[in-house]
């Protein structure tokens, strides 16, 4: 069964800090890894996609890398701002339709 | 192209009643996923249809829930007799054909049993 785990679970930083956010998983039998954004009381939002093929994924201050043999992938966002303050959300597809998602971390930009 | 279309976003049912979600994919997908989020847990994987057929239910529970993605209209996620341990925020994604794509999320109701 895949077991995905983020650390953090909290993360607090001033406005323009770099953050750093990182998802390991139990199986590296996967399809691809998606990152998603969810803010309080609303829906997921994709922020990137990677496909097992890939090792990075690049959106403006969003990057992604994926090491699946290690069963890792971290996200960072450059020169973080107050609106980036919502909980990230990591989820691995181990077969070609389920997604299995971390609990997420939950991040606070200070301004 | 509108998104994934989630009605209601909020449902607030009696133990006992009924509940009934619904979900529009986005134009062109025809695979549909429902996900269920309980307070302080992550989103776990109930069932996933494609037009008018189930093809995996192993995250649903095995009584009071049922879903469906008929020809036409929306998908539904009917819970039947509704406890307070149903309260949560259920979410639908959906995605075009194949193994390796996006999946999209709507917005979610939230189901609030009282």
């Amino acid at each position: 069964k895949q077991e995905v785990t983020q650390i953090p679970a909290a993360l607090s930083v001033p406005e323009g800090e770099n953050l750093v956010l990182n998802c390991s998983f139990t199986d590296s039998a996967i399809y691809n890894l998606q990152w998603f954004r969810q803010d309080p009381g609303k829906g997921l939002t994709s922020l990137l996609l990677i496909q097992s093929s890939q090792r990075e994924q690049t959106s403006g201050r969003l990057n992604a890398s994926l090491d699946k043999s290690s069963g890792r992938s971290t996200l960072y966002i450059a020169a973080s701002q107050p609106g980036d303050s919502a909980t990230y959300l990591c989820a691995v597809r181990p077969d070609d339709y389920k997604l299995s998602f971390g609990a997420g971390t939950t991040v606070t930009v200070r301004a | 192209n509108a998104g994934v279309m989630q009605n209601p976003r909020h449902l607030v049912r009696r133990r006992g009643q009924e509940a009934r979600l619904r979900c529009s994919p986005m134009k062109g997908h025809s695979h549909v996923y429902w996900y269920r989020q309980l307070p302080e847990e992550g989103l776990k994987f109930m069932v996933y249809l494609q037009k008018e057929n189930i093809i995996d239910e192993s995250g649903m529970p095995k009584e009071r829930f049922s879903a469906e993605f008929p020809k036409e209209g929306p998908s539904i996620l009917r819970i039947q007799q509704v406890v307070r341990g149903d309260s949560a925020a259920y979410f639908c994604a959906s995605s075009p054909k194949g193994p390796n794509t996006e999946a999209f999320f709507g917005q979610g109701t939230r189901l609030t049993v009282v």
